[in-house]
C-alpha cells in the first residue's frame, strides 16, 4: 500500500478479554517496530522486526504481550488478559532496514480497555 | 541508559514569527541520530528534520533548523515563518548508530500557532 495502515482505528475492550491490533507495513520495507503512546506521553518501544524474527522485545512491558509477523508483511499485536493501564495508543513504523532509512510511521490503533 | 528531555509541555508562536524548541538527551555513546518528529491530531509521525551525531553541520529544512550541540548534548528546533499548519505536538528522539528503529522518544511539546 501506500502507507502503513493499521486496524482497528479505535477499540473498546472490557478488562481481561484479548486484542489484536494489526499493523500491514509499506510494500518492500523490510523492518517493522511497534511503539506504545500512553495518553500526554512519549512514544515508548515495544519490539521490532526484520523479516519475520524479533531480535529485540525488550520493550514488551509483560508476557500478557506478544507480537508475530508472518511472510514478512503483516504483523499482529496481541494483548492477552487487558487492563486498564494497557489503555494507549499503538503505533506501528516500517522502514527499508534496520539501520538505514527513515521510519514511516501508521495512524495507530487506539485501545481503550474499560 | 540514553533519555531524552523535553523541558517545554506547551509553546505558543504568532503566525509568521520563529519559535525554538528545546530537547536535551543523555548518552554515554558517541556514534547516534537525532530526530524531530511532528504528530497532528491525525496521530501519524512525520520525519521533520534528523541530524547524524558525526556530523558538525546543523541539519536544515526548509522552514526548520535544528541547532545541534554535541558536548552539551542539546538539540533543539527552529522553526522559521510558522504556519498555522505547523500546530502539532513535536517530539525529540534519539538512537544509537546499530540500533536499528528503536527510539527513545521525549515527551514532546504541544505546540500552538496563532493567527
Amino acid at each position: 500500500g501506500a502507507g502503513v495502515s493499521q486496524s482497528p482505528s479505535n477499540k473498546v475492550t472490557e478488562k481481561g478479554k484479548d486484542v489484536e491490533l494489526r499493523c500491514d507495513p509499506i510494500s518492500g520495507h523490510t523492518a517493522l517496530y511497534w511503539y506504545r503512546q500512553s495518553l500526554g506521553q512519549g512514544l515508548e518501544f515495544l519490539i521490532y522486526f526484520q523479516g519475520n524474527s524479533a531480535p529485540d522485545k525488550s520493550g514488551l512491558p509483560s508476557d500478557r504481550f506478544s507480537a508475530e509477523r508472518t511472510g514478512g508483511s503483516v504483523s499482529t499485536l496481541t494483548i492477552q488478559r487487558t487492563q486498564q493501564e494497557d489503555s494507549a495508543v499503538y503505533l506501528c513504523a516500517s522502514s527499508w532496514g534496520v539501520n538505514t532509512g527513515e521510519l514511516f510511521f501508521g495512524e495507530g490503533s487506539r485501545l481503550t480497555v474499560l | 541508559a540514553q533519555t531524552v528531555t523535553q523541558s517545554q509541555p506547551e509553546m505558543s508562536v504568532q503566525e509568521a514569527e520563529t519559535v525554538t524548541l528545546s530537547c536535551t538527551y543523555d548518552t554515554s555513546e558517541s556514534d547516534y541520530y537525532l530526530f524531530w518528529y511532528k504528530q497532528p491530531p491525525s496521530r501519524q509521525m512525520i520525519l521533520v528534520i534528523r541530524q547524524e551525531a558525526y556530523k558538525q553541520q546543523n541539519a536544515t529544512e526548509n522552514r526548520f533548523s535544528v541547532n545541534f550541540q554535541k558536548a552539551a548534548k542539546s538539540f533543539s528546533l527552529k522553526i522559521s515563518d510558522s504556519q498555522l499548519g505547523d500546530a502539532a505536538m513535536y517530539f525529540c528522539a534519539y538512537r544509537l548508530y546499530n540500533q536499528g528503529g528503536k527510539l527513545i522518544f521525549g515527551q514532546g511539546t504541544e505546540l500552538s500557532v496563532k493567527p
